[in-house]
């Protein structure tokens, strides 16, 4: 199966800061490649899908970039509301999730 | 709005059957061309797919699975469920049921629908 590894875990941030989160899979996955917001007690939320494009009702300060193995997921000008956990998700290949991403307040 | 939310028991005993229900408002499970999956998310760690059930009935699952999982669906009541046999402490997790729309593109079993999750633990 596809492992996927994503860094930095955690990663401390300010309010405006740009972040960027990455994925890297085991194989070339062909930007089958999608991401994860879960904040606890909250249902998950998809935000970009297919490496690039933003689900309905993202804010487009979300970005997703990427191709063969390697997919980021940007941020820019965070906002309090985005403080959480992100997981990148390949489907290339039955389906696997990265470790996640604990965005934390610095 | 469409919204999923998962039912059942929160305290299985080892070698049991976990098994639970979600429940689809607002849009029928057995018409629109949607998979219905189930996907956990052990305690400190990521996210594992479980596996999947469409309305034609069709169901996939995890290999690492397979051999334990059982997907059904209930039109009438617009509920999909999961059973998961001889269950371990390793099987404590909060469990999603979510809903992917059909491939098309490179967009694959995007799991654009959640409902808040249920934490099921294993325990005598």
């Amino acid at each position: 199966d596809i492992q996927m590894t994503q860094s930095p875990s955690p990663l401390s941030a300010s309010v405006g800061d740009r972040i960027t989160i990455t994925c890297r899979a085991s194989q070339f996955i062909n930007n089958y490649l999608n991401w994860y917001q879960l904040k606890p007690g909250q249902a998950p939320k998809l935000l970009i899908y297919s490496t690039s494009t933003l689900q309905s009702g993202v804010p487009s300060r979300f970005s997703g970039s990427g191709s063969g193995t390697d997919y980021t997921l940007t941020i820019n000008s965070l906002q309090p509301e985005d403080f959480g956990t992100y997981y990148c998700q390949q489907t290339y290949s039955d389906v696997t999730f990265g470790g996640g991403t604990k965005v934390e307040i610095k | 709005q469409v919204q999923l939310q998962e039912s059942g028991p929160g305290l299985v005993k080892p070698s049991q059957t976990l098994s639970l229900t979600c429940s689809v408002s607002d849009a029928s499970i057995n018409i629109a061309n949607f998979y219905w999956n189930w996907i956990r998310q052990h305690p400190t760690k990521g996210l594992e797919w479980i596996g999947y059930i469409h309305h034609t009935g069709a169901n996939y699952y995890n290999p690492a699975l397979k051999s334990r999982v059982t997907t059904g669906m209930d039109p009438s009541k617009n509920q999909f469920s999961l059973q998961l046999t001889s269950v371990t402490a390793a099987d404590t997790a909060v469990y999603y049921c979510a809903r992917a729309p059909p491939c098309g593109g490179s967009s694959c079993y995007a799991f654009d629908l959640w409902g808040q999750g249920i934490l099921v633990t294993v325990s005598s």
